[in-house]
């Protein structure tokens, strides 16, 4: 089984200022990693899909990067919506998900 | 406009079973491979089970053997049979939807529905 960390566990930050969370898998994925956000009482939402590729309706401020084991998504100037749970996904090796990183307001 | 609806969700005891059934609406329904996530209660996302619109099954290690999944593309629903229910089975069961056509099961998930919970206890 592939295992992803992801890290930091919690981020805060203010409204206006860039996050930055990093994936890490156990073993290669190539490009197969996805990212979602959630928000308390939701179900999560696609941001990202093979690495780099933003989901349809997905605002350009968020971004992701990275090949193989590491991973970034990147959420320039973030917005009081964006504050929630973000998740990678790795499909290289049947799924499996990070434990979140929490982005929270400062 | 694409829509899952969950339902089937219950207070159950170890050992008991449980059915869940997702509807789906607003694309082929047959086309799409489909899976169910869960989410136990504070916890992180967990891949349950896939199945391909051509019927192909496929499970994590935690539910193969107890879980079956299957679905009805005449009806447009995916169900879930969960036999031998344990607690750390207690969970949000989401049902989600793969992002592109095709047998390929290993997909990421574009819609999902909002849950359906299921408790196991005595």
């Amino acid at each position: 089984e592939i295992v992803l960390t992801q890290s930091p566990a919690t981020l805060s930050l203010s409204p206006g200022e860039r996050a930055t969370l990093s994936c890490r898998a156990s073993q290669s994925v190539g490009s197969n990693l996805a990212w979602y956000q959630q928000k308390p009482g939701q179900p999560p939402r696609l941001l990202i899909f093979d690495a780099s590729h933003r989901a349809t309706d997905i605002p350009a401020r968020f971004s992701g990067s990275g090949s193989g084991t590491d991973f970034t998504l990147t959420i320039n100037s973030l917005e009081p919506e964006d504050f929630a749970v973000y998740y990678c996904q790795q499909r290289s090796n049947w799924l499996t998900f990070g434990q979140g990183t929490k982005v929270e307001i400062k | 406009e694409v829509q899952l609806l969950e339902s089937g969700g219950d207070l159950v005891q170890p050992g008991g079973s449980l059915r869940l059934s997702c509807a789906a609406s607003g694309f082929t329904f047959s086309n799409y491979a489909m899976s169910w996530v869960r989410q136990a209660p504070r916890k992180g996302l967990e891949w349950v089970s896939t199945i391909s619109g051509g019927g192909s099954t496929y499970y994590a290690d935690s539910v193969k053997g107890r879980f079956t999944i299957s679905r009805d593309n005449s009806r447009n629903t995916l169900y879930l049979q969960m036999n031998s229910l344990r607690a750390e089975d207690t969970a949000v069961y989401y049902c989600a939807k793969a992002i592109w056509v095709g047998e390929e099961p290993k997909r990421p998930f574009d819609y999902w529905g909002q849950g359906t919970l299921v408790t196991v206890s005595s």
